[in-house]
């Protein structure tokens, strides 16, 4: 069985940083590209960031481009998003998603909750 | 980058039909695959529909998807509609700058 489980989240304050981590199990990790997905609290999804299965490519959304760095060890099975310069608006549940071609994510962690606030 | 622009919500009662649009603001709705996730309350998002029409095993037949290339659009319809349909739907796609891109959701209630 697939599985996901997410962890790192906290209460940070702004300008504070923070790492989360996403450790997988039930498949081969470094055969896919994993993905963070964050929700606002009371809001939709948002894409993140990509990492291609050997770290050798990394993409981010504009509003984290520059803060925000994925990363992954594939001996450890897991993917790690650290983030920087935090702001308030970077208030969401973060997800880690594997992606199944084409960017479909078939599979979801639970979530970790990241509050940003003084 | 493009948009994808849902209706916020829709509501219907069980055992009807009920479809959601999912509108691309620019470029061919056709050009990228979409996929479908259904988000119930205090749950991760699931796959429903992946590449524009494919269904993941497990999904029932009762969820299906089409591309209409005329309103540049992708549309998710549930038939027979149950009170678990009850959740947040969200369209996704991608752009060429690998940017990945989620619609607004549509809360659906089944009433």
């Amino acid at each position: 069985e697939v599985q996901l489980v997410g962890s790192g989240g906290t209460v940070v304050q702004p300008g504070g940083s923070l790492r989360l981590s996403c450790a997988a199990s039930g498949f081969t990790f470094d055969d896919y590209t994993m993905h963070w997905v964050r929700q606002a609290p009371g809001k939709g999804l948002e894409w993140v960031s990509l990492i291609t299965w050997d770290g050798g490519s990394t993409y981010y959304a504009d509003s984290v481009n520059g803060r925000f760095t994925i990363s992954r060890d594939n001996s450890k099975n897991s993917v790690y998003l650290q983030m920087n310069s935090l702001r308030t608006e970077d208030t969401a549940l973060y997800y880690c998603a594997r992606e199944q071609g084409l960017y479909y994510f078939d599979n979801w962690g639970q979530g970790t909750l990241v509050t940003v606030s003084s | 980058n493009f948009m994808l622009t849902q209706p916020h919500s829709v509501s219907e009662s069980p055992g009807k039909t009920v479809t959601i649009s999912c509108t691309r603001s620019s470029g061919s709705i056709s050009s990228n695959y979409v996929q479908w996730y259904q988000q119930r309350p205090g749950s991760a998002p699931t796959p429903v529909i992946y590449e524009d029409i494919q269904r993941p095993s497990g999904v029932p037949d009762r969820f299906s998807a089409s591309i209409d290339r005329s309103s540049n659009s992708a549309s998710l319809t549930i038939s027979g509609l149950k009170t678990e349909d009850e959740a947040d739907y969200y369209c996704q796609s991608y752009d060429s700058s690998i940017q990945v891109i989620f619609g607004g959701g549509t809360k659906l209630t089944v009433l």
